[in-house]
């Protein structure tokens, strides 16, 4: 069954760039997978959905300096231009018929 | 625009039971798979259970295995989630989230979530 591997933590500076890591195990990488966001306090959000390919399909109302990309088992979320409200935990999750459901983690990425 | 609205959340004791629903709005509720999502105090995400669009088809994690029990109500566009046995680790927030696969059977990936409802279990 896939395993989803996330960094604990992250940090950028206000304005910068960052980038994310969902790591899928031997075997899963070219599992599709979903980034999701959640901000302190609050429901996750969706984010994106994201293939092997790097192909990526944002949910409404997603800006534009959120981006996926992929390479290998690995895939990735970029926050351009980083905003205070970007302050959150992002996870991943993928889908398997054996095991259902799974979620990375988390990343817990702090705003500088 | 999809809404999902959780109710049903409160204090059980241990032992116990409760039913969640999820109202939905928004969309096609019978094309899509829909799941309970479920999350500690300060940890990450876990999936509890999944269903078809149908409905004839369940999934469980191993931790909730018997029981819980979901359902739903395709005329009313509500999903449930009925639980008994409930032990202090299931005390937890209880999201429903739906799947962005329109074939009714993919549980994931999720695209929307619900605002979740806190179940706690004590004596």
């Amino acid at each position: 069954q896939p395993v989803l591997t996330q960094s604990s933590s992250a940090s950028a500076s206000l304005g910068s760039s960052v980038k994310l890591t969902c790591t899928l195990s031997s075997g899963h990488s070219s599992y599709i997978m979903a980034w999701h966001q959640q901000q302190p306090g609050k429901a996750p959000r969706y984010l994106m959905k994201l293939e092997g390919s790097g192909s990526y399909n944002k949910g409404s109302a997603v800006p534009d300096r959120f981006s996926g990309s992929s390479s290998g088992a690995d895939r990735y979320l970029t926050i351009s231009n980083l905003q205070s409200e970007d302050e959150a935990d992002y996870y991943c999750e993928t889908w398997d018929s054996n095991t259902h459901v799974v979620f990375g983690g988390g990343t817990k990425l702090t705003v500088l | 625009e999809v809404q999902l609205l959780e109710s049903g959340g409160g204090l059980v004791q241990p032992g116990g039971s409760l039913r969640l629903s999820c109202a939905a709005s928004g969309f096609t509720f019978s094309n899509y798979a829909m799941s309970w999502v479920r999350q500690a105090p300060g940890k990450g995400l876990e999936w509890v259970s999944g269903i078809s669009g149908s409905g004839d088809i369940t999934y469980y994690a191993d931790s909730v295995k018997g029981r819980f029990t979901i359902s739903r109500d395709n005329s009313r566009n509500t999903l449930y989630l009925q639980m008994s046995s409930l032990r202090a680790e299931d005390s937890v927030v209880y999201y429903c989230a739906k799947s962005g696969h329109n074939s009714g059977t993919r549980l994931s990936p999720f695209d929307s979530w619900g605002q979740g409802t806190l179940v706690t279990v004590s004596s």
